[in-house]
């Protein structure tokens, strides 16, 4: 059964930071992985998706990396925001159409 | 509007009601989902569909009931509602290469 850890589970920066969140996952047979953002009390809005044949996906400010063999996805957010505060969600596709979710990391940007 | 519409967007209802909670989606993608997301446990797959008239069950399937006589509807019903479904349930679209994409959900009381 594939399992998605996301670390940390909270991260508080300073505005204008660069940061890395990561996403590893137990079973490198992917079809696809995706970020997702949630905002409290919202829906996930989809950032990023990056299909098994691809390294990287880049969007603004934002660039996800996928290494398949090791199991890991990192999501870059340069020079952060206080608008960019909210939850970020990894979620792995398995070649079924089940998708599996990482708990997510909380990301707080101080003004 | 294109996209996946939930209703109702918040419904409180008493222990042992049957409610049913409304999805539509405007692209015609085969595969929808219901997901409910608890403090705790992230995001838990409650029942998918591939398409009209099929349906499957996820991880947490006990107490549902879902149906798809059109591609764009997937409503979701809960038989006789408990305490413990209390929680903001989410349904998605799977649209190819182009991944999950979200509603804005339904956040459920039972009481």
């Amino acid at each position: 059964k594939q399992e998605v850890t996301q670390i940390p589970a909270a991260l508080s920066v300073p505005e204008g930071e660069n940061l890395v969140l990561n996403c590893s996952f137990t079973d490198s047979a992917i079809y696809n992985l995706q970020w997702f953002r949630q905002d409290p009390g919202k829906g996930l809005t989809s950032l990023l998706l990056i299909q098994s044949s691809q390294r990287e996906q880049t969007s603004g400010r934002l660039n996800a990396s996928l290494d398949k063999s090791s199991g890991r996805s990192t999501l870059y957010i340069a020079a952060s925001q206080p608008g960019d505060s909210a939850t970020y969600l990894c979620a792995v596709r398995p070649w079924s159409n089940d998708m599996r979710f990482g708990a997510g990391t909380r990301l707080t940007v101080k003004p | 509007d294109a996209g996946i519409t939930q209703s109702p967007r918040y419904k409180i209802t008493e222990t042992g009601r049957q409610v049913t909670l409304m999805c539509h989606q405007t692209w015609s993608h085969s595969y929808m989902f219901w997901y409910r997301q608890d403090l705790g446990h992230g995001l838990r797959l409650i029942y998918y569909s591939a398409a009209a008239d099929i349906t499957d069950k996820g991880e947490v399937p006990d107490g549902y009931v879902v149906s798809r006589s059109k591609t764009e509807n997937f409503p979701l019903t809960l038989e006789s509602a408990t305490r413990s479904q209390t929680s903001v349930y989410f349904c998605a679209s799977l649209g190819g290469d182009y991944g999950y994409t979200f509603g804005s959900g339904t956040r459920l009381t039972v009481v």
